[in-house]
């Protein structure tokens, strides 16, 4: 089974302390992703990656950033935690649309249920 | 990019049929249709996709209109199971791979015992 494995389901962290949220796919894909998902607000994109190294941003990248130095891998980083930041955080993968025209499925993780306190 | 709309809300009976709305009038001739579904406490998930034709697998159906303006996803028959938020997005296979894919906030499907 494929699968994206989220190394925290629940984390509670301090104002101001440095929060990595780590990542893994197994199925050898290019692109992958970090969203956060907020009550009435849905699925928002914070940033995106097409291959190890690369890094795009999404529609609310303020106050985080990403590594990809391997392709499995993906690292949200929160540099100075706050409190609005706390919420659920989404990582998914998938192949690149350009190998398949439908476009490939997408594959999330659980999530991860960070609380800044 | 372009845009999908759908309810906040919906409920069913179970064991009903569902037909759950989207639309998406800037839809580009290129663009693919596709539904995710987010049970509760999870990721979503993929159901369906298509582009033009309708389109059945073992989860759903979806029916696409002629103008392809406008999508329903189709549960034939409702489960508890089902009760969810499903989400239709828009696919652009010319993205050659760094297509920035977005979800808007779905509707949240509620099933009625």
């Amino acid at each position: 089974d494929v699968k994206v494995t989220q190394s925290s389901r629940y984390l509670v962290k301090r104002t101001g302390e440095k929060v990595f949220l780590e990542c893994v796919q197994d199925m050898d894909h290019e692109n992958m992703f970090w969203y956060r998902q907020d009550p009435g607000l849905g699925l928002r994109l914070i940033y995106f990656s097409y291959d190890v190294k690369m890094k795009e941003k999404g529609d609310i990248p303020e106050g985080y950033s990403v590594s990809r130095e391997k392709k499995e891998r993906f690292s949200l980083i929160l540099e100075s935690a706050s409190t609005n930041q706390t919420s659920m955080y989404l990582c998914a993968s998938r192949s690149p649309t350009v190998n398949r025209p439908s476009g490939n499925t997408i594959y999330f993780g659980e999530g991860s249920w960070l609380t800044v306190v | 990019d372009a845009k999908t709309t759908q309810p906040n809300s919906m409920e069913s009976n179970e064991e009903e049929p569902v037909h759950l709305p989207c639309n998406h009038s800037t839809i580009s001739g290129t663009d693919y249709i596709h539904w995710y579904r987010q049970l509760p406490s999870q990721g979503p998930e993929y159901v369906i996709h298509g582009l033009t034709s309708n389109v059945n697998n073992r989860m759903a159906s979806l029916a696409i209109a002629e103008d392809r303006k406008s999508s329903t996803l189709i549960l034939h028959r409702a489960t508890l199971r089902d009760a969810a938020v499903y989400y239709c997005i828009l696919r652009d296979p010319l993205g050659f791979g760094n297509e920035k894919l977005t979800f808007g906030t779905g509707t949240r499907l509620t099933i009625i015992p």
